[in-house]
């Protein structure tokens, strides 16, 4: 099974960088992703790591150790907008994700 | 090209009632899946179909619960005898394909079912 640990909550400023970090114990590894979803929203796919390292997309960046079944996404610069929920989760298989509880980010002016 | 569509967006239905949730997958999409969402929980897993058959239903609770995906129309979840219990978020994904990787799945906007 899938055992995926994320924070509950975290606050920042308009301009500031936050750091989510998850943690993961799975049975068997099929790669994390990240995924964004603003309230009453569908969730939208940020990333996917297979490999170790940091992989970058624009202002969004997600780092994977499998040695230690740890992620974390990085948000720079941040902006009012990417106040949301960020949710860490494994592909159990080839189709069915599973997913941890979802860190709700809230920027402020 | 339109993304995953679900309707209604919001649903309120009674103790004992049935609650009809649809699901059209992007175009081009043959793999539907439905997840749950409690509030304050995370998104769980409860059905992968694809065109008229149910690959995985190990997420749905046995009683009251099915989905199909028929050749023709949208895949339809379907809760039979509503409990407050069920009061949650119901999310339908599409993908293009399953394989011998993740594929991206796409979300919908997903229901809101309400049990009074």
């Amino acid at each position: 099974g899938q055992n995926i640990d994320q924070p509950t909550e975290m606050t920042a400023t308009e301009g500031a960088i936050v750091q989510i970090n998850c943690t993961y114990q799975t049975s068997g590894f099929n790669g994390l992703f990240w995924y964004q979803q603003h309230a009453g929203e569908a969730p939208t796919f940020l990333s996917y790591n297979v490999l170790d390292g940091l992989e970058e997309k624009g202002r969004f960046s997600s780092f994977l150790s499998r040695s230690k079944g740890y992620s974390y996404l990085l948000l720079k610069e941040l902006q009012m907008k990417d106040s949301a929920s960020y949710l860490c989760g494994a592909p159990i298989n080839d189709y069915k994700l599973s997913f941890g509880a979802g860190t709700t980010v809230t920027v402020r002016a | 090209n339109a993304g995953v569509m679900q309707n209604p967006r919001h649903l309120v239905r009674r103790r004992g009632q049935e609650a009809r949730l649809r699901c059209s997958p992007m175009k081009g999409h043959s793999h539907v899946y439905w997840y749950r969402q409690l509030p304050e929980e995370g998104l769980k897993f409860m059905v992968y179909l694809q065109k008229e058959n149910i690959i995985d239903e190990s997420g749905m609770p046995k009683e009251r619960f099915s989905a199909e995906f028929p050749k023709e129309g949208p895949s339809i979840l379907r809760i039979q005898q509503v409990v407050r219990g069920d009061s949650a978020a119901y999310f339908c994904a599409s993908s293009p394909t399953s394989g011998d990787h993740y594929n991206e799945q796409f979300f919908g906007p997903g229901t809101r079912l309400t049990v009074l």
